[in-house]
């Protein structure tokens, strides 16, 4: 079974302060996401790796930061947070797989982490 | 915006097959349905995937239509723990780098009852 972890399930901090949001996933698999999850918006897209060290832009990349120095292991760094910044954050992992003669990836997710900024 | 259209809940009774429907009329050829639930307060999921034949897992069984425009999620014995928002979703292959983006959307809600 695939595994993804992420670091805290909750987790409250203050405005200003710099947050650092783990994900560590156990199948050496290629690409890593974060997303953020808000209630009426649904998965909007924050970062997404598909190498050590490689990363690319989501949807929403402003006021994140990302780090991917190991390939189990995908960081999400906000710089400053900011009371707009509380949401659920999720991670997720996949790798790709022919199937059907093409090449598809099933995205794989953490338990997410439930972040309040006060 | 979200390619699918999904019932926005349904209900079902326990031990039941609980028969999950998804119209995606604009399907092209080389796009995959999945399919993921999401338990209140928990990560998303996967359930299972198909391109256009039918496909079963130890969790589901997936069904599409022959001409690709729609698709049902079977839940063979539904039990209260399958209570959660399934979403149905459309995504095309890769290029060799990431698809990006899980495109999600309402999805439907789920009640197994008792």
């Amino acid at each position: 079974d695939v595994k993804v972890t992420q670091s805290s399930r909750y987790l409250v901090k203050r405005t200003g302060e710099k947050v650092f949001l783990e994900c560590v996933q156990d199948m050496d698999h290629e690409n890593m996401f974060w997303y953020r999850q808000d209630p009426g918006l649904g998965l909007r897209l924050i970062y997404f790796s598909y190498d050590v060290k490689m990363k690319e832009k989501g949807d929403i990349p402003e006021g994140y930061s990302v780090s991917r120095e190991k390939k189990e292991r995908f960081s999400l760094i906000l710089e400053s947070a900011s009371t707009n910044q509380t949401s659920m954050y999720l991670c997720a992992s996949s790798l790709w797989d022919l199937w059907g003669q093409r090449y598809t990836d099933t995205q794989y997710f953490g338990p997410g982490t439930r972040l309040t900024v006060l | 915006d979200a390619k699918t259209t999904q019932p926005t809940s349904m209900d079902c009774a326990e031990g039941r097959a609980a028969n999950l429907p998804c119209n995606h009329s604009t399907i092209s050829g080389n796009e995959y349905v999945y399919w993921y639930r999401q338990i209140h307060s928990q990560g998303p999921q996967y359930i299972i995937h198909g391109l256009k034949n039918n496909e079963t897992n130890e969790m589901a069984s997936l069904i599409i239509t022959e001409d690709r425009k729609s698709s049902t999620l079977i839940l063979p014995h539904a039990t209260l723990r399958d209570t959660a928002v399934y979403y149905c979703i459309v995504r095309g292959p890769g290029d060799g780098g990431s698809q990006g983006n899980l495109i999600f959307g309402k999805g439907t809600k789920l009640s197994v009852k008792p």
